[in-house]
């Protein structure tokens, strides 16, 4: 079973910034907080990883709690490709994804 | 660089049917992940290599069920007597260490008729 909880859905209009909530409460402490994304038909998209320390790439922004219980995946200026299913899991070591259902976002113009 | 490529992209067959699905990774990887997606469901872990060998096999769904690496690159997955419930997108992973992180290939749908 996935470790993390999303929301089902989440609305975002164009331009905007998107703040996706992961709830991951029993996370571990060598557990990795991973964020995916699928475009409708397409294999699914890394986005970002983190330990514990905010992490920034070209992509999007992951900030951590600090007790690790909980991430926000910021998409600074949504576009109408950003639409997607998000998927927050945590990984450690060599383990496989477990995915769960994911936040589908739409971006809205 | 070439990411992860899979082919077909799109597979129909009959009911009992053998089907044999491939996956390039990307060069350099050692570690490759196979999953399964149902329509609407999130990716489900299948099989992982490390090199040549099967680390982890433990979510393929029975013995008709089957993958190789022979030369610890490409990988094929092998479905036996195929069933109308194997019809999912069959998605590739891979990444440089199994501790590193993953990336997909586009997958390959297969519809069992």
């Amino acid at each position: 079973d996935a470790k993390t909880t999303q929301p089902t859905s989440m609305d975002c209009a164009e331009g905007r910034a998107a703040n996706l909530p992961c709830n991951h409460s029993t996370i571990s402490g060598n557990e990795y907080v991973y964020w995916y994304r699928q475009i409708h038909s397409q294999g699914p998209q890394y986005i970002i990883h983190g330990l514990k320390n905010n992490e920034t790439n070209e992509m999007a922004s992951l900030i951590i709690t600090e007790d690790r219980k909980s991430s926000t995946l910021i998409l600074p200026h949504a576009t109408l490709r950003d639409t997607a299913v998000y998927y927050c899991i945590v990984r450690k070591g060599n383990t496989p994804l477990v995915f769960g259902k994911g936040t589908r976002l739409s971006v809205i113009a | 660089g070439a990411g992860v490529s899979q082919t077909p992209s799109n597979k129909v067959t009959e009911k009992g049917k053998y089907v044999e699905l491939r996956c390039d990774p990307i060069s350099g990887h050692t570690a490759l992940y196979w999953y399964r997606q149902s329509l609407g469901q999130g990716p489900e872990f299948l099989i992982y290599f490390q090199g040549t060998g099967a680390a982890d096999d433990s979510g393929l769904p029975n013995d008709r069920f089957f993958a190789v690496r022979p030369e610890g690159s490409v990988s094929t997955l092998k479905i036996q007597r195929t069933e109308r419930g194997d019809s999912a997108v069959y998605l590739c992973a891979s990444s440089l260490t199994a501790t590193d992180t993953q990336y997909f290939g586009p997958g390959t749908r297969l519809t069992v008729l």
